[in-house]
């Protein structure tokens, strides 16, 4: 238990639906991640939250939207998504920016 | 931006055998090196970091070493053991936070 929790850990979705993955932190840190692990690929930064504030967004298209309500909490809304969508979603949380990061156990998306 | 090369990609090492992995970086601004360990099914692990002003860190049978003239870092395990298998991934870090992923290296422990 990492102190990092995602949910769901699997999700199905079809081109034109609409879901959200959710992440929460009870480490007390101020920073929040969404990364995309494909296979055969480098984790790829998404999005970046310090103190609720988005300050980083790694030209991620306009399908994917984030939400952080506060410093715990951490969502990803998707929308019409694609099949090259499917992938490893991974959140992390850490104290000092970008540093010692925590990560989730992830969500396997699926796009059919 | 930064350019961050692992490797090998793949390990296979005999139990009780040591291991190395190497991280070469090209932003000369990092300096913030960790390793982190990402078991199947579950997200990367933090197992040991390193800070720009030593060139030497060890955690009892995992240990990291830097070279900041050369921009490289590396891993090493002594003493592998089964359940060291797993992908290990390098992430130079910046000042600003700004952190690059290596591809990772998949290592596999043999009894």
């Amino acid at each position: 238990e990492t102190g990092v929790t995602q949910t769901p850990r699997h999700l199905v979705m079809g081109m034109t639906n609409k879901k959200s993955l959710k992440c929460e932190q009870h480490l007390g840190h101020n920073a929040m991640y969404w990364y995309k692990q494909s296979a055969k690929k480098p984790l790829e930064l998404m999005f970046v939250y310090n103190f609720k504030e988005q300050t980083e967004n790694n030209s991620v298209p306009s399908r994917f939207s984030p939400e952080c309500p506060n410093s715990s909490h951490l969502f990803l809304h998707l929308h019409t998504l694609q099949p090259e969508d499917s992938a490893l979603y991974l959140c992390a949380s850490s104290q000092e920016g970008g540093r010692g990061q925590y990560f989730g156990a992830g969500t396997r998306l699926s796009v059919l | 931006g930064e350019n961050v090369e692992q490797h090998p990609s793949t390990l296979s090492v005999q139990e009780g055998d040591s291991a190395v992995i190497k991280c070469t970086y090209s932003d000369s601004a990092s300096n913030y090196f960790p390793w982190y360990k990402q078991e199947l099914g579950k997200g990367p692990q933090l197992i040991i970091d390193i800070r720009s002003n030593v060139g030497e860190k060890k955690d009892q049978r995992i240990a990291v070493t830097l070279n900041k003239t050369a921009k490289h870092f590396s891993l090493h395990i002594t003493e592998t053991q089964p359940e060291d298998s797993a992908v290990y991934f390098c992430a130079p870090t910046d000042s600003w936070g700004k952190l690059q992923f290596g591809a990772g290296t998949q290592v596999v422990v043999t009894p």
